[in-house]
């Protein structure tokens, strides 16, 4: 099954830039979303099709995908901004949805 | 406004079997381009995708809980079903639906979850 792997947690400083990585075998043939998830509530997208942003989501939220790593990055880091975030993707081999592992933004 | 909302039981015993309702407004499970999938979450731990559903009926399962998991949807009551059986504590999470948009093809995104529902595995 294809897999995903996220570090487990990225520490950054108020006004500074946050840069998730997601990493999984070519997964830049494939397209990748990102969702944030603050503790106690569901997910919320913030990223789609690698470097999409849904309304109502900063412009300082961004993506992209390349070869085997793909990326979330978060510019001006904003207090508001600590939360879980994953990558996800769809595996046409298997038809299946997959998560990565989750990494834990704190803002220091 | 598009809503989903999940309801079952919070607490299960091991061995019994789990259903959980996701109900949904602001859209039709009949829309061609419409899914809704089931993903849960061990507390502390990381999501889980456990299986959608489409208009068209089409279906898929994770690999690891196919054997025990069972999707289905009722389109007049605007529910998808998800079953599973033989219920361990291990399975204790939050169980969340999530709707899926098939507009550019199949690899789209969750673009609205339900709030969750916490489910406890315990005798």
């Amino acid at each position: 099954s294809y897999v995903l792997t996220q570090p487990p947690s990225v520490s950054v400083a108020p006004g500074k830039t946050a840069r998730i990585t997601c990493g999984g075998n070519n997964i830049g043939s494939k397209s990748v979303h990102w969702y944030q998830q603050k503790p106690g509530q569901a997910p919320v997208l913030v990223i789609y099709y690698d470097s999409d942003r849904p309304s109502g989501i900063p412009e300082r939220f961004s993506g992209s995908n390349s070869g085997n790593t793909a990326t979330l990055t978060i510019s001006r880091v904003e207090a508001g901004d600590e939360a879980d975030y994953y990558c996800q993707v769809w595996d046409s081999s298997s038809d299946h949805r997959v998560f990565g592992t989750g990494t834990k933004v704190t803002v220091l | 406004q598009v809503t989903l909302k999940e309801s079952g039981p919070v607490l299960v015993k091991p061995t019994e079997t789990l259903t959980l309702t996701c109900t949904v407004s602001g859209f039709s499970l009949s829309n061609a381009r419409m899914g809704v999938s089931w993903i849960r979450q061990p507390p502390g731990k990381a999501l889980e995708w456990l299986a959608h559903i489409f208009s068209n009926d089409e279906k898929s399962y994770s690999t690891s809980l196919k054997s025990r998991l069972t999707i289905s949807k009722d389109t007049s009551k605007s529910q998808v079903v998800l079953t599973m059986t033989n219920m361990d504590p291990v399975d204790t999470a939050t169980y969340y639906c999530a709707r899926i948009v098939r507009e550019g093809g199949p690899a789209a995104h969750f673009d609205y979850w339900g709030q969750g529902t916490l489910v406890t595995v315990s005798s």
